[in-house]
């Protein structure tokens, strides 16, 4: 059973960058054809998805974020992580890293199949 | 981009009731559209995934179906456990859209 565990500062200045580390157990994310994704939850935008890094290394962002978002793997520690820069009040949010896994009869259907429990990052000074 | 609107955005039901929560697309998803339910304080959980397909461990009263730009999830008959909050999502292209969400309240 693949399990995800966030980790990271709770509160990040405006103007600062944001990093967080999601950790993975149960599963190799340099094996498969996953998708280790970011998603984040505010209240006032619901559930964003952030982006992704693919097993290759190579990663696909929400283009809206894209200039300010970077997610990377470290393969030998089985994380990836989570770096946005110049951070402003609009991204404090519950922050989720997931796993986008696909269906065992076709392999084209894809969808979130693993969380992790989220981690509330405020933005203020 | 593709934007998900699911409705409505709340409702109230009492356990026993055939719930009905839409979701439309503002351009085809074929068939790549999935359902999740989560609770306060918790991540969200996948339902179904595919239109139809019912993730493993989730009972049979969730359903959906639909297909293009039109779905829907239905509960047939709303358990204590099912008040929660659901969301649609696309994954038929980058980037991918949730719905705003659905809440379920207990009437």
């Amino acid at each position: 059973q693949v399990q995800l565990q966030e980790s990271g500062p709770g509160l990040v200045k405006p103007s600062q960058t944001l990093s967080l580390t999601c950790t993975v157990s149960g599963a190799s994310i340099r094996s498969g054809s996953y998708y280790w994704s970011w998603i984040r939850q505010s209240a006032g935008k619901g559930l964003e998805w952030i982006g992704y890094v693919y097993p290759s290394g190579s990663s696909t962002y929400k283009p809206s974020l894209k200039s300010r978002v970077t997610i990377s793997m470290a393969p030998s520690k089985n994380q990836f992580s989570l770096k946005l820069t110049s951070v402003t009040a609009a991204d404090t949010a519950v922050y989720y890293c997931a796993r986008e896994g696909y269906d065992s009869l076709t392999g084209l259907l894809y969808y979130f199949d693993s969380w992790g429990q989220g981690t509330q990052v405020t933005v203020s000074s | 981009d593709i934007q998900m609107t699911q409705s409505p955005s709340s409702l109230s039901a009492s356990v026993g009731d055939r719930v009905t929560i839409t979701c439309r697309a503002s351009q085809t998803v074929t068939r790549y559209l999935n359902w999740y339910q989560q609770k306060p304080g918790k991540a969200p959980q996948v339902l179904i995934f595919g239109t139809s397909n019912l993730e493993t461990g989730v009972p049979s009263r969730f359903s959906g179906s639909g297909s293009g730009t039109e779905f829907t999830l239905t509960i047939s008959s709303l358990q204590p456990e099912d008040f929660a909050t659901y969301y649609c999502q696309q994954s038929h292209s980058n980037p991918r859209a949730f719905g705003q969400g659905t809440k379920v309240v207990i009437k």
